[in-house]
């Protein structure tokens, strides 16, 4: 496709469950990088992958979130025993390389409601 | 550290006319890129307009522009001409030059309404 495409688009689970979020960039952009928009504020970065690496974890919230990159394409973001602090919407973004002058263009998102 | 922030949570204009929406930020980095980002109900993040920090001179984007003050650590967004289409959450965004990740820092938002 034309953008950055996220799945799903919502999605609703018990605490305590896993769940699986997916981006598929923007073909050929090698900068991938995952954001989350809590109730009421603004994005906050999660993680950066260059290619199939991720050189930036740092905003990874705790252990039970993971992400992987394949193919240099799709990432998948993974959240493990769920909490309700994990509602939100998780964002998705590429660009073409990690360079400042490359605008991020972003995914519609997946908003992830935990009951 | 790198901050933004946005300290008008709400804004309202009427169509047609024109309305400012504040940011600074604080960083001590001397070049950087600085960057608004419109968010309608549909979610998808779109930029409006972004400045790089060397350049003096304002970025303009049709009916957008922006009042970037580097000593002052502002970087205001003016948008002339208000639509209906306009209404949406307006993230202004923070971005390092030759950083390892060049992820974006953004402020809690300004949720702007167009009255008809």
């Amino acid at each position: 496709g034309a953008g950055v495409s996220q799945s799903p688009s919502n999605k609703v689970t018990e605490k305590g469950k896993d769940v699986e979020l997916r981006c598929d960039p923007i073909s050929g952009h090698t900068a991938l990088y995952w954001y989350r928009q809590s109730l009421g504020q603004g994005l906050e970065f999660l993680i950066y992958f260059q290619g199939n690496s991720a050189p930036d974890k740092s905003g990874l919230p705790s252990d039970r979130f993971s992400a992987e990159r394949t193919g240099g394409s799709v990432s998948t973001l993974t959240i493990q025993r769920t909490q309700q602090e994990d509602s939100a919407v998780y964002l998705c973004a590429s660009s073409a390389d990690r360079y400042s002058n490359q605008p991020q263009h972003f995914g519609d998102g997946t908003r992830l409601s935990i009951l | 550290a790198q901050t933004v922030t946005q300290s008008q949570p709400e804004m309202s204009v009427q169509e047609a006319e024109t309305v400012t929406l504040s940011c600074t930020y604080d960083t001590s980095e001397s070049d950087y890129y600085l960057f608004w980002y419109k968010q309608p109900p549909s979610r998808q993040m779109i930029l409006v307009i972004r400045q790089e920090a060397y350049k003096q001179q304002n970025a303009t984007e049709n009916r957008f522009s922006v009042n970037f003050q580097k000593a002052a650590k502002s970087f205001s967004l003016k948008i002339s001409d208000s639509q209906l289409g306009d209404a949406a959450m307006y993230f202004c965004a923070y971005r390092s030059v030759g950083g390892a990740t060049n992820k974006l820092i953004f402020g809690t938002g300004t949720l702007l309404a167009v009255q008809p």
